[in-house]
């Protein structure tokens, strides 16, 4: 049973435009939520972590996070081609047996084209 | 500075061969942690370490041996791997082990021949 879930891609859109990615989780004890982004045969960076209810935003990433819905997700604006790569949605629990675990969505893969 | 190092960042093994991959990281965390990646898949955890002791292990085969030296250093020993071990294996560290963010060091490209 997959725990954190996120919008099946791959997701295009052209230079300039607005990104959203989207994710949601299941386990209501989830408390910290963060985006990576990776590209291709590099390590994850993360972009952005939240944890509490609303909107964060740095430069052209907004993260908002609906607990009450389970959902987080992440705003690219302006995109470059140099956004392209795979979004990491994940989520930490902190407490039961998935304390100290970072549940890792499957992905979506952003391609932002000229 | 949120640097987290890797070595080697490629290393291909035969299936009798004993290597070791190592991760240091400086900037006083007392959680690290070894994933393990395969193509197209989210990096799954293998081993959690806090406060140098063992916290977690994801049920990972004996072949792996994870081991933490001291703050800053992990190594992650391996021994008989199998060809499907092949993968990236990434280290990260953080604060605390619970709900604080986690920096990924650039990994280890894993081949088992």
């Amino acid at each position: 049973q997959k725990e954190v879930e996120q919008n099946s891609g791959p997701l295009s859109v052209p230079e300039g435009a607005i990104a959203s990615l989207n994710c949601t989780y299941s386990d209501r004890g989830s408390q910290s939520f963060f985006w990576y982004r990776q590209y291709s045969g590099k390590s994850p960076e993360l972009i952005m972590s939240i944890y509490s209810n609303g909107d964060k935003e740095d430069g052209r990433f907004t993260a908002q996070l609906n607990k009450a819905s389970q959902y987080v997700s992440l705003l690219i604006r302006d995109s470059q081609p140099s956004d392209s790569a795979t979004y990491l949605c994940a989520a930490t629990n902190a407490g039961g047996t998935s304390y100290g675990k970072l549940t890792f969505g499957q992905g979506t893969i952003l391609t932002v084209h000229p | 500075d949120t640097e987290v190092t890797q070595t080697p960042k490629h290393l291909v093994m035969g299936m009798t061969n004993k290597k070791s991959l190592k991760c240091e990281q400086h900037m006083g965390h007392r959680a690290m942690y070894w994933y393990k990646q395969k193509a197209k898949k989210p990096p799954e955890l293998m081993f959690v370490y806090s406060y140098e002791k063992l916290s977690i292990n994801e049920s990972v085969p004996s072949r792996f041996s994870p081991e933490c030296p001291n703050s800053s250093l992990l190594n992650l020993h391996l021994h008989a791997l199998q060809p499907e071990d092949s993968a990236l294996y990434l280290c990260a560290s953080s604060q605390e082990e619970g709900t604080d963010t986690q920096y990924f060091g650039p990994g280890t490209r894993l081949t088992v021949l």
